[in-house]
Parts: C-alpha cells; structure tokens; sequence
C-alpha cells in the first residue's frame, strides 16, 4: 500500500502557483520523497525528490517539513499543460540492504489548471 | 537520447490469445522495471530487472505472465492466455541511479 496520502483533486488558475500537499507520517529516515505526474494517458513524468532539505529545479519546488511528515509540490505558474494527476511517493533511492526500488503509486491529486 | 520506447502502442486481443509487449529502455540503464494500471486501479508494480535478472517480481499476478530480458538489453512482457482482466495499459520504465524516466505505455484490451 502507498504510504502517503493526498487529496484527490485540486483547481488553480492559469498563471498562479500551485500547491500540491502529501502526509507521508510513517516516512522511514532513509526514505525520499518523489513526486511524479502522469498527463493524460501518458508515463508517469519525474518531477523532483528530496530528503530533508527543500529543493528546487526547472519544474517545480518541494517543500518538505522539518519533522518529515509531510511535503508541498509547488508550481510556481502553473499552465493549462500542467492539467495531470500527481503523485508523492516515498522509497529509498537506490539498493540498500532491505530496501525496494519499485515505486507505489497511490491514487493522486488530480490537478486542474483552468483558463 | 532516445526515450524509453514500447510496442506496440495499443492491443486489442481475444480472450484466450497471447499477446507479447516490447519495452526498449534507455541505451546504457541497467534497471528495467514494469507496472501496469487497470481499470480504475492505481498504477501497480510488476517486476524489477537489474540487466537480464530479475531481480523483485513480486508484482506479477500469476503464472500468465513471464518477462524476459535476454542480454540485458531490450525486455518482453508476455502474456498468455489473456484473460478479460488483463485489460489495461502497461508501462515499462528504465533507470541508472537516478530518478525513472516511463515509456508511454501499452494499451491492452482483451475482449
């Protein structure tokens, strides 16, 4: 099952920045968060992952609490192309003794960015 | 560089036939890795390759389906006979330490 919890859908205008939340309260320490998107009928689409600091690319920002427990996806501004469902995931990046690589998807926020 | 790319795009198939999905992955990754997403379930694990191992299939739900991935190169994901159930689309992944890059999927539909 996904260990993270998200709401299911979500409205921004055009132009505005949009705020994407996940709980993931039994986060493990070695554990990052990823997000990803899935528009229309595409693959799902790397957007950004963190540990403990906030980061920041091309695409987006990721805003995690100091207690870990929860995270923020940022748009900063968002477009009609950013209309898709998007996902917190939380693994360990790589092979470590115990741990998995494969991705557990939830169910998403569903995002829609209007005109 | 070149994506990962699947095959075909769509199936449409009857129920007790065999169908055979083609996943290229990225020139150089290691991992290859398959999900798939029926209808109106979330997006679920497969199998994980790491070169021509398999290295996590706890996600294949039953003995109709085998993956192969000889030389390490390119994977096939077969199913036989298809079931009704099967329906779906089927997504191949690839990675080298970092984050997955996702084919577009296969559509399959089994009448």
């Amino acid at each position: 099952d996904a260990k993270t919890t998200q709401p299911p859908s979500m409205d921004c205008a055009e132009g505005r920045a949009a705020n994407l939340p996940c709980n993931h309260s039994t986060i493990s320490g070695n554990e990052y968060v990823y997000w990803y998107r899935q528009i229309h009928s595409q693959g799902p689409q790397y957007i950004i992952h963190g540990l403990k600091n906030n980061e920041t690319n091309e695409m987006a920002s990721l805003i995690i609490t100091e207690d870990r427990k929860s995270s923020t996806l940022i748009l900063p501004h968002a477009t009609l192309r950013d209309t898709a469902v998007y996902y917190c995931i939380v693994r360990v990046p790589f092979v470590l003794q115990g741990g998995s690589e494969k991705l557990v998807f939830g169910k998403g926020t569903k995002l829609t960015v209007n005109p | 560089e070149a994506g990962v790319t699947q095959f075909p795009s769509h199936s449409v198939i009857e129920k007790g036939q065999t169908v055979t999905l083609r996943c290229d992955p990225i020139s150089g990754h290691d991992n290859l890795y398959w999900y798939r997403r029926v209808m109106g379930k979330e997006i679920k694990f497969l199998l994980h390759f790491v070169k021509e191992s398999k290295q996590d299939e706890s996600g294949m739900p039953n003995n109709r389906f085998l993956a192969e991935r000889t030389g390490g190169t390119y994977s096939t994901l077969k199913v036989q006979p298809a079931e009704l159930e099967d329906s779906g689309v089927y997504f191949c992944a690839s990675s080298q330490g970092g984050g997955y890059t996702f084919g577009s999927g296969t559509r399959l539909t089994v009448v």
